[in-house]
């Protein structure tokens, strides 16, 4: 099993739906983090938390809201889609205090915006 | 201005020629470490190597090497005896001081040719 799950995989949905992007996590982590990458652009975070009470935002928060139900859990939602949210979007995971670490990432969830 | 640089959007190789994918980053900070990942076609992110800054060898991993050259503030990772499946984006990508954000390049996406 992966380490760090994310669902969907794929989404299509329409401008204006709400939509959220799940993440879970087996590593015993604290800090999660989700980035959006777009061709061309690299990953850029959108936001981050470092344990169940922390909420940080990235780059590019506008427009997207997280949760971090558990330590295990942290969700990225979408209240009103619009379609240059349509991206890769990846989870990722890392443990506190160990600088020479990576972080370990999601299979990714593609979402579409019509 | 960007933290970290990748100035090859593309790059075609012959399998088995050694390949050099440049790195460069900005940081004031002493304490900081780079890392290179991977990303097939199938679009997972795939942890390759790391080198801190105040590591006094450079980085190896396999057929992995990171030239990590401090005063010049580069990074470039080095694949020797490159294959058909190195061809993938590789994202070089900063954690400066104790921030446990990673900040990503936009990537360099490699062909090895036949």
């Amino acid at each position: 099993d992966a380490d760090v799950t994310q669902t969907p995989r794929n989404r299509i949905t329409k401008t204006g739906k709400r939509i959220m992007l799940e993440c879970s996590q087996t590593k015993g982590h604290d800090r999660m983090y989700w980035y959006r990458q777009d061709p061309g652009l690299g990953l850029r975070l959108i936001y981050y938390s470092f344990d169940v009470k922390d909420i940080n935002k990235g780059e590019i928060s506008d427009g997207y809201s997280v949760s971090r139900q558990a330590q295990a859990k942290f969700s990225l939602s979408l209240e009103s889609a619009i379609p240059n949210q349509t991206a890769l979007y990846f989870c990722a995971t890392s443990d506190r205090g160990f600088d020479n670490q990576p972080q370990h990432f999601g299979d990714g969830t593609r979402l579409s915006i019509l | 201005a960007q933290k970290i640089t990748q100035t090859q959007p593309g790059m075609f190789v012959q399998e088995k020629e050694a390949v050099t994918l440049d790195c460069t980053y900005d940081t004031s900070d002493p304490s900081y470490g780079l890392f290179w990942y991977k990303q097939p076609s199938s679009g997972e992110m795939i942890f390759l190597i790391y080198q801190g800054s105040y590591d006094q060898q450079n980085a190896t991993e396999g057929r992995y090497s990171l030239n990590f050259q401090k005063a010049r503030k580069s990074a470039n990772l080095v694949i020797s005896a490159s294959q058909l499946g190195d061809s993938a984006m590789y994202f070089c990508a900063m954690r400066e001081g104790q921030d446990d954000k990673i900040i990503f390049g936009k990537g360099t996406r490699l062909h090895i040719l036949p």
